[in-house]
């Protein structure tokens, strides 16, 4: 089955800074990667998420990029503000009309600094 | 409804004793996932229904482990004769494979306790 790497488990990065976190997956089938934040307590909410025909997509502040050969995808949060830290999961499926499961990651506690 | 909605939020058992969580998607939602949660993880995937019928249910760590979807609507988990292992969260997302650009919307999860 599918497997799904996140690196790091954790990262502090100084307000307005950059913060990238990393995903590899094993299933070359796996064609959607969506990014999820969880704050404390809270639901998993959809941040951003890309679909194998394309290698990158930005929504202001976030970006995702995908290498399909490579099996990775990194995120990308620029201009970070304290209202960033959170924890942050990478997934994979192999549908992206919502009908496969997701497999994550193990999560990315980032911290930003004021 | 507005968005999935799980009850209860938190559930306290005691070891051995049997568990019911439940489940509102969205409404008109043809897809519902169940995933556990562990403290510090990744959710992890328990099983999956389309409408009614349950298509998928690897995830299923054991046979205490039950889900079903009558009405293609609510579903319902239940975990039989609890252990401390069960302790997680449990989380419902719901979809709907005909919208274009789909996504997973989740619920805010049952945080289930076994003591």
């Amino acid at each position: 089955g599918e497997n799904v790497e996140q690196h790091p488990s954790t990262l502090s990065v100084q307000e307005g800074d950059s913060a990238v976190i990393k995903c590899t997956y094993s299933d070359s089938a796996s064609n959607y990667f969506p990014w999820y934040k969880q704050e404390l307590g809270k639901r998993p909410q959809l941040i951003i998420d890309i679909r194998s025909n394309v290698g990158e997509k930005k929504d202001q502040r976030i970006a995702v990029t995908l290498n399909k050969t490579a099996k990775h995808f990194s995120l990308h949060i620029t201009e970070t503000q304290p209202e960033d830290s959170a924890v942050y999961f990478c997934a994979a499926s192999k549908s992206n009309f919502g009908n496969e499961k997701l497999t994550f990651g193990t999560g990315t506690r980032l911290t930003i600094i004021p | 409804g507005a968005g999935v909605s799980q009850s209860p939020r938190y559930k306290v058992a005691k070891r051995g004793q049997d568990v019911a969580l439940r489940c509102d998607p969205i409404s008109g939602h043809v897809s519902l996932f169940w995933y556990q949660q562990a403290l510090g993880q990744g959710p992890e995937f328990l099983t999956y229904f389309q409408n009614e019928a349950q298509l998928d249910k690897s995830g299923l760590p054991s046979d205490r482990f039950f889900a079903e979807r009558p009405e293609g609507s609510v579903s319902t988990l239940k975990i039989q004769r609890t252990q401390q292992e069960d302790s997680a969260v449990y989380l419902c997302a719901s979809s709907s494979p005909e919208v274009v650009n789909t996504e997973a919307f989740f619920g805010q999860g049952t945080r289930l306790t076994v003591v």
